[in-house]
């Protein structure tokens, strides 16, 4: 069953802005993780939050988790052109079990 | 080079002709999977396995056949395909060890396999 929902669908901004992209999901989760695709490529793994933490950074990536609202957020500073991807989150829940991916969000970063 | 493979990546066939695509990984990783990604679903899981000789079925596992026989290998079989499998399929690894709340919950996928199905 699909679980993690992304939002916006797209998202367009330029060199230098941020770039702010929201994943909902339903169930309980172990860990929530934000994954990254080039055009038809693979899935590249950007970040893991595990569900007792509430924030994390790696770079220019920072995610936050509530766990209460079951939410997340990733926050990318400074955006490049080469930032330029679909971006997916996905949930990891009891045990596990499956891990269910969003439909993602697409980010476009103009020069 | 840690890195999963997928065989063929790009494959047209006609309707109910059995086909295999390999998945193979050199990262001694427990866990493989198998998704398909279509436009306006995202990925979804087909089949999953937690180590040899055990597999389980994902959200989408109809139509489709997985094997585990060796850690390394883990191919999706479709034995009489339709075109609604027409998609991208991707395999994945990762490590087991630690659990889902270790940090190495981390999947690492192959470059897909664009299928075509007439």
């Amino acid at each position: 069953s699909q679980q993690g929902e992304e939002d916006p669908q797209a998202l367009s901004i330029q060199e230098g802005e941020n770039a702010t992209m929201n994943c909902s999901y339903k169930t309980s989760i172990n860990n929530l993780q934000w994954y990254r695709q080039n055009s038809g490529r693979g899935l590249v793994h950007l970040i893991l939050i595990r569900s007792n933490e509430r924030e994390k950074h790696s770079g220019r990536l920072r995610v936050t988790l509530d766990t209460s609202k079951k939410s997340s957020s990733l926050l990318i500073t400074a955006s490049r052109a080469a930032d330029t991807a679909s971006y997916f989150c996905a949930t990891r829940g009891s045990g596990y079990s499956t891990l269910t991916f969003g439909k993602g969000t697409m980010l476009l970063v103009s020069p | 080079e840690a890195q999963v493979t997928q065989n063929p990546r790009y494959l047209i066939t006609v309707t109910g002709k059995k086909l295999t695509v390999t998945c193979s990984q050199n990262m001694n990783h427990e866990y493989m999977s198998w998704y398909r990604q279509d436009p306006g679903l995202g990925l979804r899981q087909i089949y999953y396995s937690m180590n040899v000789e055990v597999t389980d079925k994902g959200d989408v596992p109809e139509g489709y056949k997985v094997s585990r026989k060796e850690k390394r290998n883990f191919p999706l079989i479709l034995e009489s395909p339709s075109p609604n499998q027409t998609s991208l399929y991707f395999c994945a690894s990762s490590l087991l060890s630690g659990g889902a709340q270790s940090s190495t919950d981390t999947q690492y996928f192959g470059p897909g396999t664009r299928l075509t199905v007439l």
